[in-house]
Order: structure tokens, then sequence, then C-alpha cells
């Protein structure tokens, strides 16, 4: 079993829509968790930050709940730009250490 | 200003030719990591520094990979003796690790095809 496992997708929703993603991770000692989001052909980048309260930066919402070992990402009023691929991150050992990524959700806003 | 770096971009090798994958950090950062990412896949950790030391290297897969960072700086992998399996895209991180900068950024990566 993956540490980390998401929905690989792809998801194709309209301009406009609302969209989530799901992840599960297997470490229950588990420190931080992250949202990164890949274009194609390009670098990850870091999306957010996931708090243990949930938090919510402009159109996105991220949610942790740590009993369950389930990260969630909400995706509200979908641009064109939103298309990528969202990788779901967690950091075992704390912030020096290395990340362990999901294999990533593929989404597709479409016109 | 400047990001990572990665060189070279693209890097073409015949099975059993040792490879050196270059990465520049972000200037003054503590921290450098290397990730192998295959195709539909996220990146897998391979080994990390702080300054000049190389802190976990239980990320790679045997041997013939090593990394080093001799002045705290810039970080070469080598591969020997490559094999078709080692054919991904190497990504080089890279942490502030002061001031509470956590955030890993990431290279364009190096393309490695082993034929």
């Amino acid at each position: 079993r993956k540490e980390v496992e998401q929905d690989p997708g792809p998801f194709n929703v309209p301009e406009g829509a609302t969209v989530a993603f799901n992840c599960t991770y297997s470490n229950s000692a588990s420190q931080s968790f992250f949202w990164y989001r890949q274009d194609c052909r390009k670098e990850p980048k870091l999306l957010m930050s996931v708090y243990s309260s949930g938090n919510e930066d402009g159109r996105f919402t991220a949610q942790l709940n740590r009993a369950s070992q389930y990260i969630s990402l909400l995706i509200r009023d979908s641009k064109l730009s939103d298309s990528a691929t969202y990788l779901c991150v967690v950091n075992k050992y704390g912030s020096a250490r290395q990340l362990t990524f999901g294999s990533g959700t593929q989404l597709t806003v479409l016109p | 200003g400047a990001g990572v770096s990665q060189s070279p971009r693209y890097k073409v090798t015949k099975r059993g030719q040792d490879v050196a994958l270059r990465c520049d950090p972000i200037s003054g950062h503590v921290s450098l990591y290397w990730y192998r990412q295959a195709l539909g896949q996220g990146p897998e950790f391979l080994t990390y520094f702080n300054y000049e030391a190389q802190q976990d290297k239980s990320g790679l897969p045997n041997d013939r990979f090593s990394a080093e960072r001799p002045e705290g700086s810039i970080s070469t992998l080598t591969i020997q003796r490559t094999e078709q399996r080692d054919s991904a895209m190497y990504r080089c991180a890279s942490r502030d690790g002061t001031s509470g900068g956590n955030e890993q950024f990431f290279g364009p990566g190096t393309r490695l095809t082993v034929l």
C-alpha cells in the first residue's frame, strides 16, 4: 500500500464548478500536510499547507482529519487556469525532512 | 530572484555509462533535496543535505546512486553504470531552513533517458 493515496482522476469539470479531491495517508505519525500543484511538464509548486483546523486561500479550501488520516482539497468556481495535477503531500518527520507525494489527481477545467 | 536550476535539462545516455546531474539551489538555502519522478507519479525522495552534510540517503535505490554537496551549495547526483530502469525525471528542491522558511522549491528537473 502506498503511503499517500489519491484518486488519479482525471476530473473533467466545466468552468465555475466546484470540485473536491481526497487523499489518505498511512503513517499516523505524519506531521505536516500540503497540496502541491504541478502543471504539465513543469515542476511541482506549493499550493497550500493544510492545517488541523482547516484553512482557506481564496477559492481553495483544505481540510485535515487526523483521526481518519484523510486530507481534502476543495476548489470553488473553477477556472481554466486551475487545470493541472494536484499532489497530496505528507511530511513524516518534520519540516526539515523529505516530502512524501501521492501520485496526483489530474484536473481539467473545460470552457 | 533566481530559482532552483538544474543541468542538463535533458540527458540521453547509453546503458552502462555514468551520468552526473547538477543542481544549483536558491542562494542561501540550507537544505537541498533530490527526488525522482516517473511519468504519472509524484516525486519520490532520494536524498537530502543540510549545508554540506548528507542527512538522509535512504531513498537512493542502490549503490550506483550517490550525491554530494561539498561546499554546501551546488549538488551533484551521480548514477554509475546506468540501466534503462534509471530513466526518469530527476528533480532537485531547496529549502531556506532559516526564519521559518519551510517551503521546498523545485527546479525544472533533468530528464534522463537511458537507451
